[in-house]
């Protein structure tokens, strides 16, 4: 894996449903895996930094889990409502660079 | 209300002109972040300062340049536009200058080039 990669590219899921979305990313030099939540006319917004191998992180419904040996991440999102629609993105930072490399995102809508 | 301060919010302007957005990281934030994103493209990385000097280069073309000032304020200047230059242009600050840490993003500035 060169670039990082979201997938799907697009999820439709009705309310109460649980869901993920894969993040991959390149698995050498690995610094920090970054998740965002951008809400359609917001601006993104972070949920989780994860640096460690097997790292799990949770907020609320949403969590994540880190593999930087294979070089992805997951999403969950677990009961999944309305208010959950928008495009999740991660970034992954690898070695001594310090731009963050977004993926074009997983766009979620959630139904009622 | 991320903290992160971008003006203008809209920009309108002609092919061949110089335009210069500007962002105010959140107080306390020493690395600024620019990002631009265009129709149906991903947050395409641009360049990154940490406390008034560069330290990341993405794909930024020689017509834009940026710079950080002693306030730690931040400008990026586009000149010689083109049409595919207009996007959403977003800036993003953190405490941290290796990207550890979350970085918070303004509201952008979307660019018109016309």
């Amino acid at each position: 894996i060169l670039n990082v990669e979201q997938s799907p590219q697009s999820l439709h899921v009705q309310e109460g449903d649980s869901t993920n979305f894969t993040c991959s990313f390149p698995s050498s030099n690995f610094y920090a895996l970054h998740w965002y939540r951008w809400e359609t006319a917001k601006s993104p917004e972070a949920l989780f930094v994860m640096t460690l191998n097997g790292d799990e992180k949770k907020k609320g419904r949403i969590s994540a889990t880190l593999n930087t040996k294979e070089g992805y991440s997951y999403l969950y999102i677990k009961g999944s409502q309305p208010e959950d629609s928008a495009t999740y993105l991660c970034a992954s930072l690898g070695g001594t660079a310090s731009k963050l490399t977004f993926g074009t995102g997983t766009r979620l809508q959630v139904t009622l | 209300d991320s903290g992160v301060t971008q003006t203008p919010k809209h920009l309108i302007t002609a092919t061949g002109q110089r335009v210069t957005l500007r962002c105010s990281p959140r107080s306390g934030d020493l690395s600024v972040y620019w990002y631009q994103q265009s129709l149906d493209q991903g947050l395409q990385f641009l360049i990154q300062y940490y406390n008034g000097e560069e330290r990341a280069k993405g794909n930024i073309l020689e017509r834009f340049s940026a710079q950080q000032f002693p306030d730690l304020h931040s400008e990026l200047n586009l000149s010689s536009l083109e049409l595919g230059d207009s996007a959403l242009y977003f800036c993003a600050s953190s405490v941290g200058g290796r990207g550890g840490t979350e970085a918070f993003f303004g509201q952008g500035t979307r660019l018109t080039v016309v």
